[in-house]
This record gives C-alpha cells, structure tokens and sequence, in this order.
C-alpha cells in the first residue's frame, strides 16, 4: 500500500499568511495526487486533482504542485475560512489512501 | 443540484450486520462511480470501497474484505454498503462520495454526503 505522510500535523497561521502544507508518498503515484479541505462537521470537499487542478469553484488561492513521491499545497493568503483540515489522497494504484491530516489554525 | 443523503447508521452490536444507504439525486446516477470513506472519531480519512459506474467491479480496502459489500440499485439511484461481522474498529461516520467524472473509474471525489455514524459497542 501507499503511505501517504503530511507534514506538519498543524500549522499555527496569522489571517494574510502563506501556508505550505506537505504531502510525500511511500513510492511514485506520477502526479495522481488529490487534495481535500474538511471543516468541523462537514464532509470534504475536493480542492486540487492531479497535482495541480484546482477543482470547479476553487480560489486561485489554492495551489497544489510537486509530481512522484513529493507534492505540496499552497495557500497564498489564507482567509478566516480556510481554517481547517487538509488531506492528501493518491489515485495511482489500490488501495487508495488518505494522508493522516494538516491542521491549519489560528495563531 | 448533485445530493448525496446517506441513511441507515446506528449502534450495532459486535459482530452483527448493519447496511447503510446513500440516495443519489441531481445527475445521472449510472454514469459515475461512487464509493464509501469513513472517518472514526477524532481520526482521518479511510476509503472503503468503490463501485464502478456500471456496477461490474468492486473494490475493498483490506480492512473490510470479506466483511462488508458495496452494491448500487440504478433503479433507485442509491448505493450501499452491507457491513457484516462489525467490529468495534468499524465505527466510524461513513461517506458516500461520488467519482469526478463519469463513465470511469478516476478515484477522486468531487461530491460527498453529509455522512452517516455507525457505532459498533455493545
């Protein structure tokens, strides 16, 4: 299987900063890399495909890049409501599997 | 407007069955792949399973083979998932959550339900 690893498990951030949220894989899944956003209570929704497709609907805020074992999520300007949990999710091969979890909170 | 409604979750004791639903509305039900994520208390993210638009491939996590079923009724544009022998690791709010993009199997998800909680406790 593969073992996807976020890093950091929680990122402390001012309104108006920069995130940089990470995401690395066991082994290559090429660039079928996915990452979502979940809020307290609510179910995930879809942000980036593929790397780097930023979903319908999504803030040109949210960019996601890397390819092979190595991705990252960028928040250029987090707002107040982009306060919360991100997940990585790789399509490349079976089982799919999820990343433990970024936390994003309020410094 | 794409609904996903999931149904039938609760508290079941340990090694009984329990089935959940979830009703599709909104787009054509028998052109997507769908499948079942759960998220235990306070914990990430797990798949489970995946059923293709055409219902001829099923795909399981290891944790759930053997043990749970995935099954969609076109007629009723509504998916299941029949979980037999529960185990106290099995609670979890369960997701149903469909495919991006029809006619294909693309493991990403671009609709989910609202979730539905399944507590296995005796």
């Amino acid at each position: 299987d593969i073992v996807l690893t976020q890093s950091p498990a929680t990122l402390s951030l001012s309104p108006g900063e920069r995130a940089t949220l990470s995401c690395r894989a066991s082994q290559s899944v090429t660039n079928y890399l996915v990452w979502y956003q979940q809020k307290p209570g609510q179910a995930p929704r879809l942000l980036i495909y593929d790397a780097s497709n930023r979903a319908t609907g999504i803030p040109a805020r949210f960019s996601g890049s890397g390819s092979g074992s190595d991705f990252t999520l960028t928040i250029s300007s987090l707002e107040p409501e982009d306060f919360a949990v991100y997940y990585c999710q790789q399509r490349s091969s079976w089982p799919l599997t999820f990343g433990g979890g970024t936390k994003v909170e309020i410094k | 407007q794409v609904q996903l409604v999931e149904s039938g979750g609760g508290v079941v004791q340990p090694g009984r069955s329990l089935t959940v639903s979830c009703a599709a509305s909104g787009f054509t039900f028998s052109t997507y792949a769908m499948q079942w994520v759960r998220q235990a208390p306070g914990k990430g993210l797990e798949w489970v399973a995946s059923i293709s638009y055409d219902g001829r491939n099923e795909y399981y996590a290891d944790s759930v083979k053997g043990r749970f079923t995935i099954s969609r009724d076109t007629s009723k544009n509504t998916l299941y998932l029949q979980m037999n022998s529960l185990r106290a690791g099995d609670t979890a709010v369960y997701y149903c959550a469909r495919d991006a993009r029809g006619y294909g199997d693309y493991h990403y998800f671009d609709y989910w339900g609202q979730g539905t909680l399944v507590t296995v406790s005796s």
